[in-house]
């Protein structure tokens, strides 16, 4: 079965810490984001990457940067972590193109919850 | 640039009755429309989508979707609510023609099965 595994599944980290995200996926997928989910605003997109290297802002990319040195993972950071970025953070993959005509297309990881403190 | 906006928060339903979560969607291009339910606890799972084959689309669970374009609407429906219906559920677009863009979510709709 494809997955997208998501190293922590819960976070506490203090206001100022460095924070990092960690999603990896087995699909070889070149597409990956990261979506923050909160109460009453659905998924936001944060960043997006669609190849090694290459990387682009989604909505709210304001206080985050992304990492994508391999194709199989891709790095949430907060660089300096406050405490409205407290949410659930959500990982997924899809291949380019064939993707959206593939059984579920998308593939999601099941979310790192980070609380700020 | 695409949007959805889901019409309801929160829908309750008795067990048995028919359900109906209501989502309208602007989009630039041809769109692909998805919907996803989450239970709690749980992750994203995807119920059924829509990328311009039959506008009636079936999916998971008994639940389907219609795309009617000159409505922009893509509402969900189930003919008889199961307690393990509960969830939330989303509303999701992308632009085909933008291979690489990613998914557009709605706000989402909190389903409420009552007994």
């Amino acid at each position: 079965d494809v997955k997208v595994t998501q190293s922590s599944r819960y976070l506490v980290k203090r206001t100022g810490e460095k924070v990092f995200l960690e999603c990896v996926q087995d699909m070889d997928h070149e597409n990956m984001f990261w979506y923050r989910q909160d109460p009453g605003l659905g998924l936001r997109l944060i960043y997006f990457s669609y190849d090694v290297k290459m990387k682009e802002k989604g909505d709210i990319p304001e206080g985050y940067s992304v990492s994508r040195e391999k194709k199989e993972r891709f790095s949430l950071i907060l660089e300096s972590a406050s405490t409205n970025q407290t949410s659930m953070y959500l990982c997924a993959s899809r291949l380019t193109g064939g993707g959206m005509n593939q059984p579920g297309g998308y593939t999601f990881g099941s979310g790192t919850r980070l609380t700020v403190v | 640039a695409q949007s959805v906006t889901q019409l309801d928060s929160h829908v309750s339903v008795s067990e048995g009755t028919p359900v109906l979560l209501r989502c309208n969607y602007s989009s630039s291009y041809s769109p692909s429309l998805f919907w996803y339910v989450q239970h709690p606890n749980k992750g994203l799972q995807l119920l059924l989508k829509y990328t311009s084959a039959a506008t009636l689309v079936k999916g998971i669970n008994g639940f389907e979707a219609e795309f009617k374009k000159s409505e922009t609407s893509f509402h969900l429906t189930k003919p008889s609510a199961h307690m393990s219906d509960a969830a939330e559920y989303f509303c999701v677009v992308s632009e085909r023609d933008t291979g690489r863009r990613a998914l557009t979510f709605g706000s989402g709709t909190r389903l409420q099965v009552q007994p």
